[in-house]
């Protein structure tokens, strides 16, 4: 049972638009969502979290946004730079579940110059 | 500077043989983690251990085994390798004194597993 889905496995963006990222979740109780970023031959890498009590939060270039309702949340990049090119991971955490993260399946993401 | 470094990076080997992949960190987390990663399905938690003396189970723990060797240190064993635990295998670190909650985890730059 994916508690976690990230239903695109790539995206395409040009350099200088927006790229948005989609994960969506199954488990009401997690407390928090996490963005990690991997680069090939790399471990992931944390980017961004948000906590299930609020529904935006922000970081330079990088904004996430929680609709609890739907249970979803999304990853915003503005501009897209080349070097954003990486997987991306939506992975979610809280007490029901003893604070371990559940990942999703990730979305590789490619900007193009 | 790497804070949480993985041996061996690549390793290949034949079924059947026992493997050891190991864990050391640098940060002073007290929790450790063991993931693998395979194409299509994401990051998948084999063990974990909140402290030295507390080790648990993940989603897919079958086939493995692990040691807490020390604070610093978490290795993960493969008893008698099979061809389908090919993979990409994550040491990761957290501090459960981390305030925000969110239990980030830092990760090792991973080996590369080829069971033949």
């Amino acid at each position: 049972d994916q508690q976690v889905k990230q239903n695109s496995p790539s995206l395409s963006v040009q350099e200088g638009r927006i790229s948005i990222l989609n994960c969506d979740y199954t488990n009401s109780m997690f407390d928090y969502f996490l963005w990690y970023k991997k680069y090939p031959a790399e471990g992931p890498t944390f980017l961004i979290s948000i906590s299930s009590i609020k529904d935006k939060n922000e970081d330079g270039r990088f904004t996430v946004f929680l609709n609890k309702s739907a249970k979803h949340l999304s990853l915003h990049i503005v501009p897209s730079q080349p070097g954003d090119s990486a997987v991306y991971f939506c992975a979610a955490s809280g007490k029901s579940s003893g604070d371990k993260l559940t990942f999703g399946t990730g979305t590789r993401l490619a900007v193009r110059p | 500077d790497a804070d949480v470094t993985q041996t061996p990076r690549n390793r290949i080997t034949k079924t059947g043989k026992r493997i050891m992949l190991e864990c050391s960190q640098t940060k002073g987390h007290d929790r450790m983690y063991w993931y693998r990663q395979d194409p299509g399905l994401g990051l998948r938690l084999i063990y974990y251990s909140f402290d030295v003396k507390d080790i648990n189970k993940g989603e897919i723990s079958d086939g493995y085994s692990v040691s807490r060797q020390a604070q610093a240190k978490f290795s993960l064993s493969l008893e008698s390798a099979i061809p389908n635990q090919t993979a990409l295998y994550f040491c990761a670190t957290s501090d459960r004194r981390n305030l925000q909650g969110a239990n980030e985890q830092f990760f090792g730059p991973g080996t590369r597993l080829t069971v033949l």
